[in-house]
């Protein structure tokens, strides 16, 4: 039962682009969403996050949005620098538990 | 200022064996999660611990794996006996309560052979 799903494995933008990576979630009770960035042998970094209550979040080159009626969040980078390339996960909290997508792989080609 | 750390970064052992895996996590942080990431299933919740008593532990897989924490600067993740299915990336994360943000260690990379 896949409550948080990124349904794009992959990713390629060209460099000074858009990237647009996408989420879905099921479970209506989440009350915040987090984006994570992860590069090969390293941990999970936080990225950037939501509250349930908002629609937006901008933090620099970031911004996540949120469709609480269409249960969609997506994440922008703009614009896409070779070092965002990475995996990126869409998670989403009930409570204290973190649950998470499978994850993106983001290519920013220069 | 340490990020939340882990040990050993790789382990590789021997179907049967008994396999510890260690984290700290960040001065402060009164919760711990321990996660286990496998092409399969993704990045999935073992266990977490609040104020180093085990709140949720639903997602462990079965018997052979235990999880303590006996202060609030060390929790272990025991695996007894080890099995090749058991082979993943293992993280630690730590959180602070009423913060939504957990931090991740580097992760145990093990190889049960």
């Amino acid at each position: 039962d896949q409550q948080v799903k990124q349904n794009s494995p992959s990713l390629s933008v060209q460099e000074g682009r858009i990237s647009i990576l996408n989420c879905d979630y099921t479970n209506s009770m989440f009350d915040y969403f987090l984006w994570y960035k992860k590069y090969p042998a390293e941990g999970p970094t936080f990225l950037i996050s939501i509250s349930s209550i908002k629609d937006k979040n901008e933090d620099g080159r970031f911004t996540v949005f949120l469709n609480k009626s269409a249960k969609h969040l997506s994440l922008h980078i703009v614009p896409s620098q070779p070092g965002d390339s990475a995996v990126y996960f869409c998670a989403a909290l009930y409570g204290n538990k973190l649950v998470f997508g499978a994850g993106t792989i983001l290519r920013v080609k220069s | 200022d340490a990020g939340v750390i882990q040990s050993p970064r790789h382990e590789v052992t021997e179907m049967g064996q008994e396999v510890t895996l260690r984290c700290k996590p960040i001065s402060g942080h009164n919760s711990l999660f321990w996660y286990r990431q496998t092409m399969m299933r993704g990045l999935e919740l073992l266990i977490y611990f609040n104020n180093n008593v085990p709140i949720d532990d639903s997602g462990m897989p079965e018997d052979r794996f235990s999880a303590k924490m006996p202060n609030a600067s060390f929790s272990t993740l025991k695996i007894q006996p080890s099995e090749p299915r058991d082979s993943a990336v293992y993280f630690c994360a730590s959180s602070f309560d009423g913060q939504e943000t957990q931090y991740f260690g580097p992760g145990t990379r093990l190889l049960v052979l």
